[in-house]
């Protein structure tokens, strides 16, 4: 079973602050790398799928960086606003294998 | 498309009762997946199916059995629920085991009582 391991756990900003998360995972047998966006009582969505090592991706405010050497990826999110509230899930991707997530970071932006 | 569709949204069951959760995609997508979510544990892997035809145990597969019934179904079946089995369930799909975003359809939420 993967150790895939996010930190913070939660954390709580306010609007306009920029932040960021980190997901560690192993680095062998690795193929991509998935962030997810899981709204309260909704169902989780994909983000990004980054494959290579220094890879960067950016959705609007949200943006990503892979280190497949070194097993980690930041997510960050600049000038946090309400809708960003979410937890954010990471999922390493083993070719041949399910993607197995870790518990995710918890934003809470205050308005 | 509808994407990934599960049934029922809720259930409640009485401990030793049994039930069939189902899931449904229509986008052509090879792999399936069952998942539970728990308070402070995130999304946990039950059984997967990399292909039609095929399935294999993730994380928490105790107590639960799965039917790949063809390409677009993949049903969870608890044979005696327990308490324990308490949970949301996500039914989610891709199109292959590796590299392809996963779909998740919306969840059901089950009470074992």
């Amino acid at each position: 079973i993967l150790n895939v391991e996010q930190s913070p756990q939660s954390l709580h900003v306010q609007e306009g602050d920029s932040t960021n998360f980190t997901c560690s995972f192993p680095s062998s047998n690795f193929y991509a790398l998935h962030w997810y966006r899981w709204e309260t009582a909704k169902s989780p969505e994909a983000l990004f799928v980054m494959t290579l090592n220094g890879d960067e991706k950016k959705k609007g405010r949200i943006s990503a960086t892979l280190n497949t050497k070194e097993g980690y990826s930041y997510l960050y999110i600049k000038g946090s606003q309400p809708e960003d509230s979410a937890t954010y899930l990471c999922a390493p991707d083993q070719a041949g294998t399910a993607l197995i997530f870790g518990k995710g970071t918890t934003l809470s932006v205050s308005s | 498309n509808a994407g990934v569709t599960q049934t029922p949204k809720f259930q409640v069951l009485k401990t030793g009762q049994s039930m069939t959760l189902q899931c449904a995609q229509d986008m052509n997508h090879n792999s399936m997946y069952w998942y539970r979510q728990d308070p402070g544990m995130g999304l946990r892997l039950i059984y997967y199916s990399a292909s039609e035809g095929t399935t294999d145990k993730g994380e928490v597969p105790n107590g639960y059995n799965v039917s790949r019934l063809n390409k677009r179904e993949f049903s969870l079946r608890l044979e005696s629920a327990a308490p324990s089995q308490t949970s949301v369930y996500f039914c989610a799909s891709k199109k292959g085991l590796a590299g392809y975003e996963q779909y998740f359809g919306p969840g059901t939420r089950l009470t074992v009582t």
